[in-house]
């Protein structure tokens, strides 16, 4: 079975910092692999996903995220942080092709400090 | 384009009384799922409907969860009756097909069990 673990339940920045989430995934097959946001009381929303094309995938609000095969990883990464990223990202992967149930990390809350 | 619809909100009831959780998809998405996500951790896949079928509900606690499908449209999640440990947020998602590459969130709905 897939799992994910994302390194830092909480994760704090300055505005205009570098924004670094990690995720690694386990899987022995190809995955598929996303990243999503959950703003307070909301719902999931998709920010990027990697299905197996190029392996650096940009997203929305100015993030991208590489994926590292020999790393079994899929940071996502965002060169400037603002305020309204404030949120939490959740990374999570499928088996791949014929499989497209979601397996999510716990999670990692960003803070962005003014 | 509507999102996906869930109603109620919040709910707190005591343990041992019943519940249930509406969702109204995405029009068009065949595929609906319904995800738990406890405090802290990430969502967990409780039951997957491809049309008003079920695709898989191997981590929905049978013993008191159910969910339905009406005509392949709006779904309905119940516990009956419910525990302490049942606290958490239901979300339901949506699909365009069964390959569910981008599933779409609806709000959730907060359920305390006190």
């Amino acid at each position: 079975a897939q799992s994910v673990t994302q390194l830092g339940s909480h994760v704090s920045v300055s505005e205009g910092a570098l924004v670094l989430l990690r995720c690694n995934y386990s899987s022995s097959v190809p995955p598929y692999l996303f990243w999503y946001v959950q703003y307070p009381n909301q719902g999931l929303q998709l920010l990027l996903k990697y299905t197996s094309a190029a392996t650096l995938v940009k997203g929305i609000n100015g993030f991208e995220a590489e994926f590292k095969k020999s790393e079994t990883s899929f940071h996502l990464t965002k060169p400037s942080a603002h305020m309204s990223d404030a949120a939490e990202y959740f990374c999570a992967v499928t088996e791949g092709a014929g499989s497209y149930q979601l397996t999510f990390g716990k999670g990692t809350k960003l803070s962005v400090i003014p | 384009e509507a999102g996906v619809a869930q109603s109620p909100r919040y709910k707190i009831i005591e343990k041992r009384q019943s519940v249930a959780f509406w969702c109204n998809p995405i029009s068009g998405h065949a595929t609906l799922y319904w995800y738990q996500q406890i405090l802290g951790q990430g969502p967990k896949l409780l039951i997957q409907f491809q049309n008003n079928g079920v695709v898989d509900d191997s981590q929905l606690p049978k013993d008191r969860f159910s969910a339905e499908r009406l005509k392949g449209v709006d779904s309905t999640l119940k516990i009956q009756p419910a525990k302490l440990e049942d606290s958490a947020v239901y979300l339901c998602a949506s699909s365009l097909d069964g390959a569910g590459l981008t599933q779409y969130f609806g709000p959730g709905t907060r359920l305390t069990v006190l």
